[in-house]
């Protein structure tokens, strides 16, 4: 079991770029969530789905952010245009089944938009 | 809302020393509780976690942590910390039956251990 494989592990771009995140959840989970992690604000839910559907995104920030899962195997999380403020930890988590089960999550993306 | 407290942003413990982390959440229904770790380099891990039954759970590595409801706690504790247990521990609360996307983190406190 390779766990839940995210890419990449550091990102550094310029204010106005646009970012792309990507995550492999692992193999047969239903669930995948987007995190993000700051010192101000801890871990915070953008998005999740469940069987690749979009279930609740109320914690994108705003439109500049956008999060897809074309299939069970991959998600990306874009933003675009990029901010300073965006600077953070990105997070991808995977789940099987319902609210039993443990969250599994990759070793992030740090982003740093300058 | 429902939110988590974690009080201590930092704590620093000699080998041996005893631990207890201290997590309050608010919400006045009934909840999932969970407690994961984040070694340094590494990815969030489950700790242990709390659903039903007796209050007092136990966790790999040695850890535990204990539900008191009246109190809105589910301190996170270990008897005798390694330096290996050096990382940062977050506590995590989910209303009972709710979606897994209602899972709510604090922000985390962080332990060293000095060998």
């Amino acid at each position: 079991d390779a766990g839940v494989i995210q890419s990449p592990r550091h990102e550094v771009t310029e204010m106005g770029q646009e970012v792309t995140l990507r995550c492999k959840p692992i193999s047969g989970h239903d669930y995948l969530f987007w995190y993000r992690q700051t010192m101000m604000r801890g871990l915070e839910l953008l998005i999740y789905f469940n069987n690749n559907v979009p279930i609740d995104d109320s914690g994108m920030p705003e439109d500049r952010f956008s999060a897809k899962m074309p299939n069970a195997s991959f998600s990306t999380l874009k933003i675009q245009p990029s901010e300073p403020r965006d600077s953070a930890v990105y997070f991808c988590a995977s789940s099987l089944g319902g609210y039993n089960s443990p969250l599994h999550f990759g070793n992030g993306t740090r982003l740093t938009v300058t | 809302a429902q939110s988590v407290s974690q009080h201590n942003h930092h704590v620093i413990l000699s080998e041996a020393a005893s631990l207890e982390l201290g997590c309050n959440y608010s919400y006045g229904g009934t909840v999932n509780l969970f407690w994961y770790v984040q070694y340094p380099g590494q990815h969030l891990q489950l700790l242990l976690k709390y659903f039903s039954g007796d209050p007092l759970v136990k966790g790999i590595k040695g850890f535990e942590a204990e539900f008191i409801k009246s109190k809105f706690s589910f301190n996170l504790r270990k008897p005798s910390v390694q330096w290996s247990d050096t990382a940062e521990y977050f506590c995590a609360v989910r209303n009972y039956g709710g979606s897994q996307g209602n899972l709510i983190f604090g922000k985390g406190t962080k332990l060293s251990v000095k060998p």
